[in-house]
C-alpha cells in the first residue's frame, strides 16, 4: 500500500504565476488535509476536505488559494497569482475516517519557491 | 486561541542518554495528541497516538503520556542513538478536522 504521494516535489514560480500542487492519499484514504510549513515555522491546517466537499477550509487565506478534492483524481492545493510570502513546504495527510483513532498519515511535501 | 507550545526549542545530548521532550496546550478538550518525527527536507512519521481517552502509548523505546487536566504531554526517549537526531513534533488534535502542531524540538545526539 503505497503512502500518501505527492508532486511535484519542488516547485519554482515566478510571482504572478499560478502553482498547482497534487495530493494523491492513501488506498482506501477519503478524507484529505493540506498543510503549509513557512520557513522556521511549525505547520500550520489550511484545509480539510472529503471527497467532492470542503470541510473545513478556516485556515486557508481568503484570497488566491483553493482546494478541491475530486471523485476521481488527487486533489489540487491551488494558488493563483504567487507571492514571495508563499514560498513554504506544502504538506497533505489523508485518513480513513474523520475517527479519534485515525491518524493522518502525510506526504512527503511539496516544497514551493517564488522567485 | 488554541495553542501547542513544546520545550525545549533545541537540545543535544551524547548518545544512549535517556531524556524527555515536552509539550503543553492550552485546550483540554482534545481528540488526540500524536507526536511525529520530522528529518530536514521531509515529510512527518508518526510516531505515537494517544486518544483522548488513554495516558499513555508506547512504542519501542518511545513512550507518550498525555494528562489532560494539566495540558501536557511528554514524550520518553530511552537509549538514545544518532539515528534519532531528527525534529520532534507535537500536535494536538482538537476535532474532526485540524491538527495543531507545536513548533518543535530539534534533537541531535552526539555519538
Amino acid at each position: 500500500n503505497a503512502g500518501v504521494m505527492q508532486n511535484p516535489r519542488h516547485l519554482v514560480r515566478r510571482r504572478g504565476q499560478e502553482a498547482r500542487l497534487r495530493c494523491s492519499p492513501m488506498k482506501g484514504h477519503s478524507h484529505v488535509y493540506w498543510y503549509r510549513q513557512l520557513p522556521e515555522e511549525g505547520l500550520k491546517f489550511m484545509v480539510y476536505l472529503q471527497k467532492e466537499n470542503i470541510i473545513d477550509e478556516s485556515g486557508m487565506p481568503k484570497e488566491r488559494f483553493s482546494a478541491e478534492f475530486p471523485k476521481e483524481g488527487p486533489s489540487i492545493l491551488r494558488i493563483q497569482q504567487v507571492v514571495r510570502g508563499d514560498s513554504a513546504a506544502y504538506f497533505c495527510a489523508s485518513s480513513r475516517t474523520s475517527g479519534e483513532r485515525d491518524t493522518q498519515y502525510f506526504g512527503p511535501g511539496t516544497r514551493l519557491t517564488v522567485l | 486561541k488554541q495553542e501547542v507550545t513544546q520545550i525545549p526549542a533545541a537540545l543535544s545530548v551524547p548518545e544512549g542518554e535517556n531524556l524527555v521532550l515536552n509539550c503543553s496546550f492550552t485546550d483540554s478538550a482534545i481528540y488526540n495528541l500524536q507526536w511525529f518525527r520530522q528529518d530536514p527536507g521531509k515529510g512527518l512519521t508518526s510516531l505515537l497516538l494517544i486518544q483522548s481517552s488513554q495516558r499513555e502509548q508506547t512504542s519501542g523505546r518511545l513512550n507518550a503520556s498525555l494528562d489532560k487536566s494539566s495540558g501536557r504531554s511528554t514524550l520518553y526517549i530511552a537509549a538514545s542513538q544518532p539515528g534519532d537526531s531528527a525534529t520532534y513534533l507535537c500536535a494536538r488534535r482538537g476535532s474532526a478536522s485540524k491538527i495543531i502542531f507545536g513548533s518543535g524540538t530539534r534533537l541531535s545526539i552526539r555519538p
